[in-house]
C-alpha cells in the first residue's frame, strides 16, 4: 500500500486545456511538497504546502493542501506544452525520510 | 552556488560487472538520498543518510546494492554483479533539514545500462 495515492497516473490533453492532478492519503502530514520532473532531468521544486486549507499560486499552477492536511491537489489553467511532465508529490514528517507518490505523467499535446 | 552532481553520466556496462556511482551532494546539506527511476515511472527509494545516524538501507533491492557517505559528504551507490534489470536512472538528491521543510535538491542523474 502506498503512503501516498497519486491519480490519475497518466494524462493526455491539448493545449489550452485545464487539469487538476490528485495527491491522496489516510495519514495526516506537517507539510506537503509537489515537484516537477522534466524528461531527462532530475526532479525540482515547485511548492511546499504546510497548513491546512492553504492555497499557493504559482503563475498558472494553483495548489491546495486539504483541511485535514491528508491531500493536496495542483489545478494547471490553460496548459502549455512546457507543462509536461512527471507531477510528484512528497511528504516528511520534520527529520523523517520524505516519501513519494508514484506521480502524474502529463503529456500536453500543441 | 553549485547543485547536486552525479558522475557518471552515463554508464554502460556488462552483466556480472560491478558499478559505482558518486554522488556530491551541495555542502552543508545533511540529508542524502538514492533513487532509481525506470523509464517512465517514479522514484523508487534506495537509501536515506542523515547526518551521523545509521542509515535507512531498507530500500535496497538486493544484496548486491550498496551505499556508503564518507565524511557527511560525498555518496558512491556500489552495484555488484550488475543484472539487466538494474538498469535505470539512478538519482541522488541532498538536503538541508529542519522540522518544517525538507526540500530535495536532485542531481542530473546517472543513467546506467547493463547489457
Amino acid at each position: 500500500t502506498q503512503l501516498l495515492e497519486q491519480s490519475p497516473q497518466f494524462l493526455s490533453i491539448q493545449e489550452g486545456e485545464n487539469l487538476t492532478v490528485y495527491c491522496n492519503s489516510s495519514s495526516v502530514f506537517s507539510s506537503l511538497q509537489w515537484y516537477r520532473q522534466e524528461p531527462g532531468e532530475g526532479p525540482v521544486l515547485l511548492v511546499t504546502v504546510v497548513t491546512g486549507g492553504e492555497v499557493k499560486k504559482l503563475k498558472r499552477l494553483t495548489f491546495q493542501f486539504g483541511d485535514a492536511r491528508k491531500d493536496s491537489s495542483l489545478h494547471i489553467t490553460a496548459a502549455q506544452p512546457g507543462d509536461t511532465g512527471l507531477y510528484l508529490c512528497a511528504v516528511s514528517g520534520g527529520y523523517q525520510k520524505v516519501t513519494f507518490g508514484i506521480g502524474t505523467k502529463l503529456q500536453v499535446i500543441p | 552556488g553549485a547543485g547536486v552532481s552525479q558522475s557518471p553520466s552515463n554508464k554502460v556496462t556488462e552483466k556480472g560487472k560491478d558499478v559505482e556511482l558518486r554522488c556530491d551532494p551541495i555542502s552543508g546539506h545533511t540529508a542524502l538520498y538514492w533513487y532509481r527511476q525506470s523509464l517512465g515511472q517514479g522514484l523508487e527509494f534506495l537509501i536515506y543518510f542523515q547526518g551521523n545516524s545509521a542509515p535507512d538501507k531498507s530500500g535496497l533491492p538486493s544484496d548486491r546494492f550498496s551505499a556508503e557517505r564518507t565524511g557527511g559528504s560525498v555518496s558512491t551507490l556500489t552495484i555488484q554483479r550488475t543484472q539487466q534489470e538494474d538498469s535505470a536512472v539512478y538519482l541522488c538528491a541532498s538536503s538541508l533539514v529542519s522540522l518544517t521543510t525538507d526540500t530535495q535538491y536532485f542531481g542530473p542523474g546517472t543513467r546506467l545500462t547493463v547489457l
